[in-house]
C-alpha cells in the first residue's frame, strides 16, 4: 500500500459522537486525499491537502474537516457522526512533481455509524 | 454526474483467455487516465496509465487503449489468472498535479479455473 497506513481499520459509533481518522505516509509525498467508497457510487473526494496546513475541499466534503499538521499525517473528523457517514474512507497520497501525478491508495477504514 | 462509466458491471471469464474491461469518459478536459484493481477489502492497486497524447501503452500481461474521439478507454487482461479476480476502476483526471481523480463505478472481474 505505497508506505501508507490507515488507522483505526475498522470502527463502530453512534450517531452525534466525533470520529477521526488517521492517515500517516512514510513517502514524503506532498499531496494527500480523503476519499469516500460506497456501493453504486465508486470513490469519490472528500477533502485533500497540498502542503502542511493547505487543504481544500472536495465533492463530498459536507459534515467533515481535516488537517495536516505534518507532512506525514492527514486526519479526517466527523464532527457528528450520521449514519449517512457509514462508509469505506480510503486515504491516498501523490508526489505532485509531475504533470501525471499518480494517487496511491491506503488500506482503508471501514467506518459504520449506528 | 459521473464522468467516467464501466460499460459493464460484471464480467466472467475462464482462466487462460483474455479480458476486456471497457470505460466510457465525458470530460473532453482529462487528460490522465488510470486503471486500479481493488480486492475485497483492500485499497485500490495501480496497474497502468495513459497520458492523452498516446492510443496504447503496454504493462506486464496488461494494456490500456485509449481512443479519444470516442472518449474510450479499455483496460486487456492477457491469460487471466484466478488472482486477477477483483474490481477495476478506470479513472481520469486532468493533467496537473493534485487534483482529483474521478472514479468510474467499477466493473468485477471474476475468473473461473
Amino acid at each position: 500500500d505505497a508506505g501508507i497506513t490507515q488507522s483505526p481499520r475498522h470502527k463502530v459509533t453512534e450517531t452525534g459522537t466525533p470520529v477521526t481518522l488517521r492517515c500517516h505516509q512514510t513517502e514524503n509525498h506532498r499531496y494527500m486525499y480523503w476519499y469516500r467508497q460506497d456501493p453504486g457510487h465508486g470513490l469519490r473526494l472528500i477533502h485533500y491537502s497540498y502542503g502542511v496546513k493547505d487543504t481544500d475541499k472536495g465533492e463530498v466534503s459536507d459534515g467533515y474537516s481535516v488537517s495536516r499538521s505534518k507532512t506525514e499525517d492527514f486526519l479526517l473528523t466527523l464532527e457528528s457522526a450520521t449514519s449517512s457517514q457509514t462508509s469505506v474512507y480510503f486515504c491516498a497520497i501523490s508526489h505532485g512533481l509531475a504533470r501525471t501525478d499518480t494517487q496511491y491508495f491506503g488500506p482503508g477504514t471501514r467506518l459504520t455509524v449506528l | 454526474g459521473e464522468s467516467v462509466g464501466l460499460h459493464l458491471p460484471t464480467l466472467s471469464v475462464q482462466e487462460g483467455d483474455n479480458s476486456i474491461i471497457n470505460c466510457a469518459y465525458s470530460n473532453s478536459a482529462s487528460d490522465y487516465f488510470i486503471w486500479y484493481k481493488q480486492e475485497s477489502g483492500k485499497g485500490p492497486q495501480f496497474i497502468i496509465d495513459i497520458r492523452s497524447n498516446m492510443d496504447k501503452r503496454q504493462g506486464q500481461r496488461v494494456t490500456v487503449l485509449l481512443n479519444k474521439t470516442v472518449k474510450h478507454l479499455s483496460l486487456q487482461i492477457a491469460a487471466t489468472q484466478p488472482g486477477d479476480s477483483a474490481v477495476y476502476f478506470c479513472a481520469e483526471k486532468e493533467d496537473q498535479a493534485g487534483t482529483a481523480l474521478i472514479f468510474g463505478k467499477g466493473t468485477t472481474l471474476s475468473v473461473s479455473s
